[in-house]
């Protein structure tokens, strides 16, 4: 079965701090892609960055960027001088293609609610 | 250029009705999936709707089904609701294979 799994259920750090979330996965797929999604209390989903697995180099997008060690199936995200507006539940996810061509299916995990304090 | 759109924002029903939500994927995009968020957890995947034929499905039973019309928008519907089907519904679209779902802002349906 495709798991994610996001250890960290919440964190809280301080404004212009640096913070890292962790998340692994589990597949037998060689290769896939990795997101990590943003959730605010608007509860619209936003894509914060995505990784894919054949790619050696780790996915930037300006202050966010992941660690993406395939061998170990981890996937964290680093954000730097984090700010009040980064405050959102974070959902790291993995795209299973189904026996279907063309078919595919997002993984999530259970999610980080990260606080960003002024 | 539109984004995903879903109706309605907010549902309330009583247990045993039945609902329909509603989706219109992203301007370009011809793939659509739903995913089941319940308070407090990661979305789970519903199924997903390609040429207007669901092209797989996640571990929900036959009270939820869909449809995929010929302009690419899509409806989720639910019979029988039971108390549990409470949760916020999200609609995902995309382009065939390529990445990544674009997410509407999704259904909140409550169960009395």
């Amino acid at each position: 079965a495709q798991t994610v799994t996001q250890s960290q259920p919440e964190m809280s750090v301080q404004e212009a701090e640096t913070v890292t979330l962790s998340c692994t996965y589990d597949t037998s797929e060689s290769n896939y892609y990795l997101f990590w999604y943003k959730q605010p209390p608007s509860r619209q989903m936003i894509l914060v960055i995505r990784q894919e697995a054949y790619k050696q180099q780790n996915a930037t997008e300006n202050r966010f960027s992941v660690n993406f060690q395939k061998a170990a199936k981890s996937f964290s995200l680093k954000i730097s001088d984090s700010q009040l507006g980064d405050t959102a539940m974070y959902f790291c996810a993995f795209i299973f293609r189904g026996a279907i061509q063309g078919a595919q299916k997002l993984v999530f995990g259970q999610g980080t609610r990260l606080t960003i304090n002024p | 250029d539109a984004g995903v759109t879903q109706s309605p924002t907010h549902l309330i029903k009583t247990r045993g009705q039945q609902v329909t939500l509603r989706c219109s994927p992203k301007s370009g995009h011809d793939t659509v999936s739903w995913y089941q968020q319940a308070l407090g957890q990661g979305p789970q995947f519903i199924f997903q709707y390609y040429e207007e034929e669901e092209r797989q499905r996640g571990n929900f039973p036959d009270r939820f089904s869909g449809h995929q019309f010929p302009n690419y928008s899509s409806e989720l519907n639910v019979n029988a609701l039971l108390l549990g089907d409470s949760a916020l519904y999200l609609c995902a679209s995309s382009f065939q294979r390529d990445q990544p779902q674009h997410f509407g802002d999704g259904t909140r349906l409550s169960i009395l």
